[in-house]
């Protein structure tokens, strides 16, 4: 059973314009929720975390959001570029287990020139 | 350059065939990762290392035989693999696997196909 789901495949959005994606969860355990970025025939690279005793982390044109009681996150790019497309990663972890995380399955976002 | 190289970068081997995977990080980290990625799947973790003890083995079979002789490098040797094992295998390191241990850094992986 999918502890973290993406549950879009893929998105496709305008350059400029905000790229939303979503993540799920089910464990009431994990307390700490990171986005990694792929591009083809590379590793993941680490994009942004959020701690759950934040709502809300900002670094530059990326903003995660975190709804505890909804047990949801979302990455947002605003503006959009054509090097965001990529495969993008959520990833949840549970106190003192910095060493297990747990991904979803990605999303491939598509930024159109 | 994420400071985390493996090799080979592609890697073909038959069922009856032992290879290894190579992984070497120059972070100065002390906890290091493997990780399987199958088609459609999640990244799946298979092992962890701290200060070169394992402290995770993720219910993985005994056909993958993870080595770690020192901070800096990891190994995973194979053996007897089977074709549904072709995956993406991903190393990865962080400071260490405690709270406070920081992000993991990943290698670009090696895409292995068993024939």
């Amino acid at each position: 059973d999918q502890q973290v789901k993406q549950n879009s495949p893929s998105l496709s959005v305008q350059e400029g314009r905000i790229s939303i994606l979503n993540c799920d969860y089910t464990n009431s355990m994990f307390d700490y929720f990171l986005w990694y970025k792929k591009y083809p025939a590379e590793g993941p690279t680490f994009l942004i975390s959020i701690s759950s005793i934040k709502d809300k982390n900002e670094d530059g044109r990326f903003t995660v959001f975190l709804n505890k009681s909804a047990k949801h996150l979302s990455l947002h790019i605003v503006p959009s570029q054509p090097g965001d497309s990529a495969v993008y990663f959520c990833a949840a972890s549970a106190e003192g287990a910095n060493s297990k995380l747990t991904f979803g399955k990605g999303i491939t976002l598509s930024v159109r020139p | 350059e994420t400071g985390v190289t493996q090799t080979p970068r592609h890697l073909v081997m038959g069922m009856t065939n032992k290879k290894s995977l190579k992984c070497e990080q120059h972070l100065g980290h002390n906890a290091m990762y493997w990780y399987k990625q199958s088609a459609k799947k999640p990244l799946e973790l298979m092992f962890v290392y701290n200060f070169k003890e394992q402290t995770e083995n993720n219910s993985v079979p005994s056909r993958f035989s993870p080595e770690c002789p020192n901070s800096s490098h990891l190994f995973l040797h194979l053996h007897t693999l089977q074709p549904e094992d072709s995956a993406l295998y991903l190393c990865a390191s962080s400071l260490h696997t405690g709270t406070g241990g920081g992000e993991q850094y990943f290698g670009p992986g090696t895409r292995l196909t068993v024939t």
